[in-house]
């Protein structure tokens, strides 16, 4: 099956500070990727989507400028948290789809903590 | 745009008994639904999925049917074993390609020994 990736698996940082989560689809090139957020007992919340070689498309109350994401590859998307604070900490997680595969593969997560 | 419920939101069974987890959407437009298992500190995996133009996928216990008419869609787990437990998300697309996806609130099922 499709593999997807993503580093780190967990971080702690100082409030203040960015934060780069690279996500990578292993065995398939992914026109599309997506990041989510999971807060703890709650759902998936989609934050962005992106195609590659193309500006991410935020949703509403996303802000773009502190979640900067760049597809610059058909196998990498990062996300950079910048000017984290303690409200970011959250469980960040990335999805690839692609031409051949005709749904979502999600990554292991990135568990985020903002002290 | 589309909504998807799910419940129950709460589920225990005992080892070896079956486990109905139903969605229902409202957008008459979707036709992908997958469904995704999730356990503790790590990301969604694919189990099954299914698209509108069939009423029902197998695969070994797990199975998901779905009920156009209706808007609704359910994951049936049979003989269910302690490492079935987790947290189970069902998701709606409109499209056919993996994008926009509308994700369930989740069931949390726990397989008891």
């Amino acid at each position: 099956g499709a593999v997807v990736s993503q580093h780190p698996s967990w971080v702690i940082c100082k409030s203040g500070t960015s934060v780069k989560i690279e996500c990578r689809s292993l065995d398939f090139q992914a026109t599309t990727m997506f990041w989510y957020r999971q807060f703890p007992k709650q759902s998936l919340m989609l934050m962005a989507t992106s195609n590659e070689g193309s500006k991410a498309t935020y949703e509403q109350g996303v802000e773009k400028d502190k979640f900067l994401i760049n597809h610059a590859s058909l196998t990498l998307s990062t996300l950079t948290v910048t000017s984290a604070h303690p409200e970011d900490s959250s469980f960040y997680i990335c999805s690839a789809s692609g031409t051949t595969q005709e749904t979502q593969y999600f990554g292991p997560g990135t568990r985020l903590l903002v002290l | 745009g589309e909504n998807v419920e799910q419940h129950p939101s709460t589920l225990s069974v005992q080892e070896g008994d079956s486990a109905v987890i139903k969605c229902t959407y409202s957008d008459s437009a979707s036709n992908y639904f997958p469904w995704y298992k999730q356990e503790l500190g790590k990301g969604p995996q694919l189990i099954i999925d299914i698209r509108s133009n069939v009423g029902e996928k197998k695969d070994q216990r797990i199975a998901v049917t779905l009920n156009k008419t209706a808007k609704h869609f359910s994951l049936h787990i049979t003989e269910t074993q302690p490492e079935d437990s987790a947290v189970y998300f069902c998701a709606a697309s409109p499209d056919n390609y993996g994008q926009n996806f509308v994700f369930g609130p989740g069931t949390r099922l726990s397989v008891l020994p």
